[in-house]
């Protein structure tokens, strides 16, 4: 069965570039998360949908990161003029109602 | 202030020992409680989860968990350790009314063959 899918597994940017990170979550999930791991850090929580609408997005470290999502499916997370600081691994998780969160492979961003 | 707490960042046992991983939890409401598993450059696998009833949960892989509301504890055991298990885990905690589930920072298990 298909689990979250998440596009690039790998993404190397330099720094100033701006990034789309994708997000498939499990049909039929109406929640959507996306989490930031930082090495030798915990999950630091970025922005939760519910549906196509985020109704906290204070996670978020600043505006240069914003989040869409469309058809209440894919996610999208966008990182303007990346910094190195915002070299992680970006988790996307997809919960059903039970609230169970099920979690994607990641994409681990370095930035130069 | 909500918290979850691992006590032990690394932990290491023999295979076939038994294993018990820490978590306590400071929550104001009720608590949903997950523990999740991470292997090296994977995502986070839900091992079990705790909403109501039984208080001891059983999940994947031969783990299960206690629920002790009076401790603020929510233990993970596994009876004999394999070497497959070594891996990163992670406690988890939210609630009915919120999205926003706080994790501990991790324990990393080692297994020594």
């Amino acid at each position: 069965g298909a689990g979250v899918s998440q596009s690039p597994s790998n993404k190397v940017t330099e720094k100033g570039k701006d990034v789309e990170l994708r997000c498939d979550p499990i049909s039929g999930h109406t929640a959507l998360y996306w989490y930031r791991q930082s090495l030798g850090q915990g999950l630091e929580f970025l922005i939760y949908f519910q549906g196509n609408s985020a109704p906290d997005k204070s996670g978020l470290p600043s505006d240069r990161f914003s989040a869409e999502r469309t058809g209440g499916s894919v996610s999208t997370l966008t990182i303007q003029r990346t910094q190195q600081e915002d070299s992680a691994v970006y988790l996307c998780a997809s919960s059903p109602r039970d609230r169970a969160m099920f979690f994607g492979p990641g994409t681990r961003l370095t930035v130069l | 202030a909500q918290s979850v707490t691992q006590p032990d960042i690394h932990i290491t046992v023999s295979e076939g020992a038994s294993l018990e991983l820490r978590c306590n939890y400071s929550y104001g409401a009720t608590p949903y409680l997950f523990w999740y598993v991470q292997s090296p450059g994977q995502g986070l696998q839900l091992l079990l989860k705790y909403f109501s009833g039984d208080t001891l949960v059983q999940g994947i892989k031969g783990f299960e968990a206690e629920f002790k509301r009076s401790q603020s504890s929510f233990n993970l055991r596994k009876p004999s350790v394999h070497w497959s298990d070594a891996a990163e885990y992670f406690c988890a905690v939210g609630s009915s009314g919120t999205y926003k589930y706080i994790f501990g920072t991790g324990t990393r298990l080692k297994v020594l063959a």
